[in-house]
């Protein structure tokens, strides 16, 4: 399988406790985009890299919140002290440049937070 | 603020039937705009607009971008129950935010055999 992969699928925690999840995008990708989706809402943008940098974070993006991408490949996804509003669907995305810009990203299954 | 609006939230059809989804955006300095299917797992990809390339189709299904009225449509022909997901729409813009999607909603299809 060459799409997006996402790790581990489900995930449920206590609150206060920390998660990390992993995306492994498209080989070839170079920018990697993590979403986070509720119930009933789009995807909300959280934060993007390309390559190793990251080059944007969204407001959404509270301090306990951070991702890595160290070798531009694979990026992980961390919430430290989880909370009960952090319970989403995190989404991974990827995509390519096609004559120097950036188009349409491919998304991942997706990890599935629940803070109890 | 850009923002992406869809219409309607849901509709219920009859296989067979054709839809039309509606999507407006406001955005600083449009790029593309965006559809995505999503079932009961990540969104998939449909079709992508831009101002060189405003019409796009794929078998039943097909969508125009009118850069005047800031706005697209998907329709979907002869439909299917297979047809049944939420349909994103999600636009790009040249300005602070490069790259990443601004999504609306959704419209939740669901076609009734």
């Amino acid at each position: 399988d060459t799409g997006v992969s996402q790790n581990p699928r489900h995930k449920i925690t206590k609150r206060g406790q920390n998660v990390t999840f992993r995306c492994d995008p498209i080989s070839e990708h170079n920018r990697l985009y993590w979403y986070r989706q509720t119930l009933g809402q789009g995807p909300e943008f959280l934060t993007y890299f390309q390559n190793e940098a990251q080059l944007e974070k969204s407001r959404l993006l509270s301090d306990r919140f951070s991702a890595e991408r160290p070798k531009g490949s694979f990026s992980t996804l961390e919430i430290q002290r989880t909370e009960q509003g952090d319970s989403a669907m995190y989404l991974c995305a990827s995509s390519h440049p096609r004559d120097g810009l950036f188009y349409e990203q491919y998304f991942g299954p997706g990890t599935r937070l629940t803070v109890t | 603020e850009d923002k992406v609006v869809q219409s309607p939230l849901s509709l219920v059809v009859h296989e067979g039937d054709t839809v039309t989804l509606n999507c407006s955006y406001e955005v600083t300095n449009f790029r593309s705009l965006l559809w995505y299917k999503q079932e009961k797992k990540a969104p998939t990809f449909l079709f992508m607009l831009t101002s060189s390339g405003i019409e796009k189709k794929s078998g039943r299904l097909s969508s125009i971008l009118d850069k005047k009225e800031l706005s697209s449509i998907l329709n979907i022909t002869a439909t299917q129950t297979g047809d049944s997901a939420i349909y994103l729409c999600a636009v790009t813009g040249y300005g602070g935010s490069q790259g990443n999607l601004i999504f609306g909603k959704g419209t939740k299809l669901s076609v009734k055999p």
